[in-house]
């Protein structure tokens, strides 16, 4: 079975620019998590999905947005990006047995880079 | 507030035994996850801790004390392949979804 896919896996966009970051979840997960990871941190939720409805939100500007699709594939959006978005972007899904507050399985990210 | 703390870096040799510990200030939540992330690559899960006390899973630990407010991950019989950030993160009381990451432990595995 395939894993979290993400795409692209990286992405070079300068300020000001907006940026869409896809994710499709492993086969029967219905929840679908992004977070953020600074180089040299742990990551930091930004968004959850559970069939296609935002369950919670982290502390980020109203510039991220985030969508699940009825496939629950997701997308992650970012607008007027600034030099500190840059960072690896997470996609995580969850079974629904078990959780997300249990175990995730997260995608390799993309890397993004604003310059 | 909510936080978590992890030693920065933490080197051991091979075939040694290595404990990471991670201490959290949060109110109530569910349980104490411990993740392996390699350079660049996808964080991967390893122990999950809803109850006190030890979940052993192979060479990999984890344990639990919420009235010490303390846990931490052990890692038996190590392979220069653990050479890996570690991380440990807890999920809160009716904030859905969400993991708290603790900042990540650098462990280096030394032949």
């Amino acid at each position: 079975d395939a894993g979290v896919t993400q795409s692209p896996t990286h992405l070079i966009k300068t300020r000001g620019q907006h940026v869409t970051l896809r994710c499709s979840p492993i086969s029967g997960h219905k929840s679908v998590s992004w977070y953020q990871q600074v180089l040299g941190q742990g990551p930091q939720f930004i968004f959850q999905y559970y069939e296609k409805e935002e369950r919670g939100r982290g502390n980020f500007p109203d510039r991220f947005s985030a969508r699940q699709f009825p496939n629950y594939s997701s997308e992650l959006n970012v607008n007027a990006l600034l030099l500190g978005d840059s960072a690896l972007y997470l996609c995580a899904s969850s079974s629904p047995g078990q959780g997300a507050r249990e175990k995730l399985f997260f995608g390799s990210g993309t890397q993004l880079s604003v310059l | 507030g909510q936080s978590l703390e992890q030693p920065s870096e933490v080197t051991a040799v091979e075939g040694a035994i290595v404990q990471i510990n991670c201490t959290y200030q949060t109110s109530g939540f569910y349980g104490l996850s411990w993740y392996q992330q390699h350079d660049g690559g996808a964080p991967t899960f390893l122990s999950y801790n809803a109850l006190d006390g030890l979940e052993e899973t192979g060479r990999f630990s984890s344990f639990l004390s919420r009235s010490d407010s303390y846990g931490y991950l052990l890692l038996q019989e190590l392979q220069m392949k653990d050479s890996a950030s570690y991380f440990c993160a807890v999920s809160i009381y009716n904030q859905g979804g969400k993991l708290i990451f603790g900042q990540g432990t650098e462990l280096s595995v030394k032949p």
